[in-house]
């Protein structure tokens, strides 16, 4: 339990579709991220929260829209997505003093999406 | 941003010592050096970090070189439960997130 609880575990998508991702964290974190995990590449950032404001979008496209309600909840709305979407996406969570430097961040275990 | 280069992939037997190297040539007097791991089926999870000086935690030990431009990942006895990609970032005070790169693949034989 790495108290950062990400839903759906498995999520399948038409290209049509709006779904939407959940994280919630227990750990009384101020900053929350949204990261996509590709076969065969890197984690990339796509987005950061600190205090509720949006702080980065790393060129993530407008299909992929983020909502931040308050410190513990963490939401990835997902609209007309394409099949090279299909990811790993994480949410993480830290203290957001001074960074990722002296707060580790917190990852839950992933929502994996497939878009068909 | 500094980059680090990593071994794709190392393998060692149960309770051994493992050693992960880091190679950071271009590392400036601002970042600092983390580690993550990712088990399977699981997102990273924080391993250890440091800034200049060797640090120790009850999950590994951090061997940071003098120049700083490399650093050791030291997990004392492995087990299998080891079995993950080990990521060395470089990390600036105030950066918001972390860049991962590839890490390393360690593979734990019985």
């Amino acid at each position: 339990e790495t108290g950062v609880t990400q839903t759906p575990r498995h999520l399948v998508m038409g290209m049509t579709n709006k779904k939407s991702l959940k994280c919630e964290q227990h750990l009384g974190h101020n900053a929350m991220y949204w990261y996509k995990q590709s076969a065969k590449k890197p984690l990339e950032l796509m987005f950061v929260y600190s205090l509720e404001e949006r702080v980065e979008n790393n060129s993530v496209p407008s299909r992929f829209s983020p909502e931040c309600p308050n410190s513990s909840h963490l939401f990835l709305h997902l609209h007309t997505l394409q099949p090279e979407d299909s990811a790993l996406y994480l949410c993480a969570s830290s203290q957001g003093d001074g960074g990722a430097v002296n707060s580790p961040l917190h990852f839950g275990n992933g929502t994996r999406l497939t878009v068909t | 941003d500094a980059k680090t280069t990593q071994p794709n992939s190392m393998e060692s037997n149960e309770e051994e010592p493992v050693h992960l190297p880091c190679n950071h040539s271009t590392i400036s007097g601002t970042d600092y050096i983390h580690w993550y791991r990712q088990l399977p089926s699981q997102g990273p999870e924080y391993v250890i970090h440091g800034l200049t000086s060797n640090v120790n935690n009850r999950m590994a030990s951090l061997a940071i070189a003098e120049d700083r431009k490399s650093s050791t990942l030291i997990l004392h006895r492995a087990t299998l439960r080891d079995a993950a990609v080990y990521y060395c970032i470089l990390i600036k005070w105030g950066a918001d997130g972390l860049t991962f790169g590839k890490g390393t693949h360690l593979i734990i034989q019985p």
